[in-house]
This record gives structure tokens, C-alpha cells and sequence, in this order.
């Protein structure tokens, strides 16, 4: 099955500095790349998706790359605010099969004001 | 409107007891999720419906019996419970007929086993 890892697992940036995190995957099938944010307290939210006939996607303050020959992708945060402090999970998903989601380990990005 | 919502947000019980937790979501989507979340904030999926058949059943003791009366619910009973079913609970959907639709989750569901 698929495997996500994910790093650093804790994240410290001054404000208005820039927070990277990255994921590497193991299954070569997988072509849907999801990042969630985590506050306290609540559910995961999506933030930014990328699928593999994609290298780079952006909205805002956020991007993600893809690199899927090295099967690896990155979540930039630009100009972080201290509202961006949260929980960060990748994800990968195949569409073979139940398309089952598989999470990385999550990064605890912490803004320091 | 809450999307996804789960009940209990907290539930307290003791080893051995049955518990209950039930999902609702409001999106009209056909495909529910039950993940589990540690105490390292590791999410695993436990299982996965589709149009109330399950289709997704990972490695997860049968202790835990999730049931869909209908496309908009998704329970999860578990009997007999342990000190190491203490986590956070989550509920998630997606419209399943469309590949990559985002996951939807609750606010989860903090169950404590003492």
C-alpha cells in the first residue's frame, strides 16, 4: 500500500518568513496530492491540491510542487501570518481501487509574532 | 450548517462499556469516511461507504462496527471498549464519483477510555 512521509515534524518561522514542508510517496500510482490544515480543536480542512499531470499549483500566500519522478511534493507558505499556525498534513491518493486516502504524518507549524 | 457533524465532540467511559458515535453530513455526498487520530496526530482511515455499502475495511478490530443507514449517515459502535481506543475520532465525506473531490471532515470526536 501507499506510504506518506512527511517532515519537518515541527516547524518554527518568524512572521512574514517563509515555511516549507515536505512529502515523499511510494506508490507510483498515486496522482492526487491534497495538504489539509489542522487547527485546534476541529477537523482537517483542505487547502491546496495538486494532481500529477501538474508541477506546481498556487493560490494566494500558498504553493505546492510536484516532482513525480522523485515522488516528492512541498507545501511553500509565503509571508506567514500567525493565523497560519496549525497542524500541516500531506496526503496521496491513487484512482485505482477505493481511491483511498493515505495521510503523511503531519508538521506542527508554529509563527512566532 | 455545520457540513459534517458528529456526536458526541467528548465522550468519557470506562474500559468494557459499548459507545457509540454518529456522523451526519449535509453535502449530498455518497462516499463516508471513519478516520482515527492518535495522540501523535497520526490520521488512519478505519473505514470507508459508499452509497451505504462499505467498500473500504482496514485492518481494524472487529469491535468496531460502523453502520450506514443511508447515504447521509455513517455510525460507528464499538463494543467492549480499551484503554487504547482513546483518540479523536473522525467523519469525513466526498463526492465519490469524481476523482480527487476533497475530504470534508468533522470536528471530530474525543473519545477517553479510563
Amino acid at each position: 500500500g501507499e506510504n506518506v512521509e512527511q517532515h519537518p515534524s515541527t516547524l518554527s518561522v518568524q512572521e512574514g518568513d517563509s515555511a516549507v514542508i515536505k512529502c515523499t510517496y511510494s506508490d507510483s500510482a498515486s496522482n492526487y496530492f491534497p495538504w489539509y490544515k489542522q487547527e485546534l480543536g476541529k477537523g482537517p480542512q483542505l487547502i491546496i491540491d495538486i494532481r500529477s499531470n501538474v508541477g506546481e499549483k498556487k493560490d494566494q500566500r500558498i504553493a505546492v510542487t510536484l516532482n513525480k519522478t522523485a515522488k516528492h511534493f512541498s507545501l511553500h507558505i509565503t509571508e506567514t501570518q500567525p493565523e497560519d499556525s496549525a497542524v500541516y498534513f500531506c496526503a496521496a491518493s491513487s484512482r485505482t481501487g477505493n481511491e483511498k486516502l493515505t495521510f503523511g504524518t503531519g508538521t506542527r507549524l508554529t509563527i512566532i509574532p | 450548517d455545520t457540513a459534517v457533524s458528529q456526536t458526541p465532540k467528548y465522550l468519557v467511559t470506562q474500559m468494557g462499556n459499548d459507545k457509540s458515535i454518529k456522523c451526519e453530513q449535509n453535502l449530498g455526498h455518497d462516499t463516508m469516511y471513519w478516520y482515527k487520530q492518535d495522540s501523535k496526530k497520526f490520521l488512519k482511515i478505519m473505514f470507508s461507504y459508499n452509497n451505504k455499502e462499505l467498500i473500504i475495511n482496514e485492518t481494524v478490530p472487529n469491535r468496531f462496527s460502523p453502520k450506514s443507514p443511508d447515504k447521509a449517515h455513517l455510525n460507528l459502535h464499538i463494543n467492549s471498549l480499551e484503554l487504547g481506543d482513546s483518540a479523536v475520532y473522525f467523519c469525513a465525506s466526498r463526492s465519490g464519483g469524481l476523482f480527487g473531490s476533497p475530504l470534508h471532515f468533522g470536528n471530530g470526536t474525543r473519545l477517553t477510555v479510563t
